[in-house]
């Protein structure tokens, strides 16, 4: 069936430096991808997402890009805080479905 | 503010038990979905809907159902728990259809089945 592989599965960085999360899907007709920040014993939370007609977006710190060709998109977290360790999800739709990865541990380092 | 409200963030039931899971959400959506959620494994989906009586299997619907008899409330039902169904569930809303749109949360049920 349709997937989305996501990697690294851990990332540890110290605080300040930057931390990219990469993800890839199968789905050629995917057209929307967002990106869920679910900190610990805490629900997911959407932080940002990407519409196919468009190859980069940006929001503060945070960045996604997007590469229809390659069935590729990654998040850029910049300058990052101690509140950014959290397990980070991708996910691209299907259909009328959200399909996500398996998420990406984010551990900021002092 | 979005609610998305999960009835019990904690069960315990024994193997061969039938157990509801409700979701209720305050903001009108359409659109409604189960995942459950395991170290390791990230988000699954197990069923959703897009209208009420209407219901789409997701990719590990095997072992669930679902019921939809009003839009604001969507349950997942387990026929009979098994040891491989603890876990943690996930309901999710979206107002918008074809999944272009943000997901809202609940809380999470943990249910253990012993």
């Amino acid at each position: 069936g349709e997937n989305v592989e996501q990697h690294p599965s851990t990332l540890s960085v110290q605080e300040g430096d930057s931390a990219v999360i990469k993800c890839t899907y199968s789905d050629s007709a995917s057209n929307y991808f967002p990106w869920y920040k679910q900190e610990l014993g805490k629900r997911p939370q959407l932080i940002i997402d990407i519409r196919s007609n468009v190859g980069e977006k940006k929001d503060q710190r945070i960045a996604v890009t997007l590469n229809k060709t390659a069935k590729h998109f990654s998040l850029h977290i910049t300058e990052t805080q101690p509140e950014d360790s959290a397990v980070y999800f991708c996910a691209a739709s299907v259909g009328d479905k959200i399909i996500f990865g398996k998420g990406t541990r984010l551990h900021i380092l002092p | 503010d979005v609610k998305v409200t999960q009835s019990s963030r904690y069960l315990v039931k024994r193997t061969g038990e039938k157990v509801f899971l409700e979701c209720v959400q305050d903001m009108d959506h359409e659109n409604m979905f189960w995942y459950r959620q395991d170290p390791g494994l990230g988000l699954r989906l197990i069923y959703f809907s897009y209208d009420v009586k209407m219901k789409e299997k997701g990719d590990i619907p095997e072992g669930y159902s679902v019921s939809r008899e009003k839009k604001e409330r969507f349950s997942l039902i387990l026929e009979s728990a098994s040891t491989n169904q603890t876990s943690m569930y996930l309901c999710a809303s979206t107002p918008l259809a074809g999944g272009t749109g943000e997901l809202f949360f609940g809380e999470g049920s943990r249910l253990t089945v012993l």
